[in-house]
């Protein structure tokens, strides 16, 4: 079981917005940056979002982040097909001295 | 352009050692700290171990610490994994991971392709 919750899966409609949580506790999200990660079936990860809620160049402002005590968020808005991928959460954990990632959502666009 | 290439994947028998390397070119490597995530089949993605520039500091996950060890060569710009007492729930695509600079070990800006490791008889 991943220390960081997620859900399972996510979907929307295209055009539409939505929203993928990361629960956590003060020892991992609630005291330090998250990153999310896009990763599709046989390539590499891409980072998306860093320390909470900055992106990287190229990636559009239709991803955001923010975080909340000990939970974070992915908003993506104005859905495309091609966003359908599985999406990670990751942060610092200081009580198991490592990154931990999130289970992963998979998201479906419709 | 930033490329990091692994090697050293393939099929080992449990209990057998792997030596994974990830050559990477395009940036000053000595001044990036690195990591080792992995996906095993049907799983999500797995933190294995960093490793800083300047001092060397490495951190390990539980499920590999004392099993496998990462390293950096900064004079062949390569970076190292090696592993040992190999179990088959290390059978995982490995992936090399480069850490944004100045920023946490969190933040990866740049993945390599991946090598996959079967651990199996």
């Amino acid at each position: 079981q991943s220390v960081l919750t997620q859900p399972p899966s996510v979907s929307a409609a295209p055009g539409q917005k939505v929203t993928i949580s990361c629960s956590g506790s003060s020892s991992n999200i609630g005291n330090n940056w998250v990153s999310w990660y896009q990763h599709l079936p046989g390539t590499a990860p891409k980072l998306l979002i860093y320390e909470i809620d900055k992106r990287p160049s190229g990636i559009p402002a239709r991803f955001s982040g923010s975080k909340s005590g000990t939970s974070a968020t992915l908003d993506i808005t104005g859905l495309q097909t091609g966003d359908e991928a599985e999406y990670y959460c990751a942060t610092w954990d200081s009580s198991l001295n490592g990154v931990v990632f999130g289970g992963g959502t998979k998201l479906t666009v419709l | 352009e930033v490329q990091l290439v692994e090697s050293g994947g393939g099929l080992v028998q449990p209990g057998g050692s792997l030596r994974l390397s990830c050559a990477a070119s395009g940036f000053i490597f000595s001044s990036y700290e690195m990591n080792w995530v992995r996906q095993a089949p049907g799983k999500g993605l797995e933190w294995i171990s960093y490793i800083s520039s300047s001092d060397s500091t490495t951190y390990y996950a539980d499920s590999v610490k004392g099993r496998f060890t990462i390293s950096r060569d900064d004079a062949k710009n390569s970076l190292f994994l090696q592993m040992n007492s190999l179990r088959a729930e290390d059978t995982a695509v490995y992936y090399c991971a480069r850490v944004l600079f100045s920023s946490t070990a969190t933040t990866n800006d740049h993945w390599g392709q991946g090598t996959l490791v079967t651990v199996s008889s």
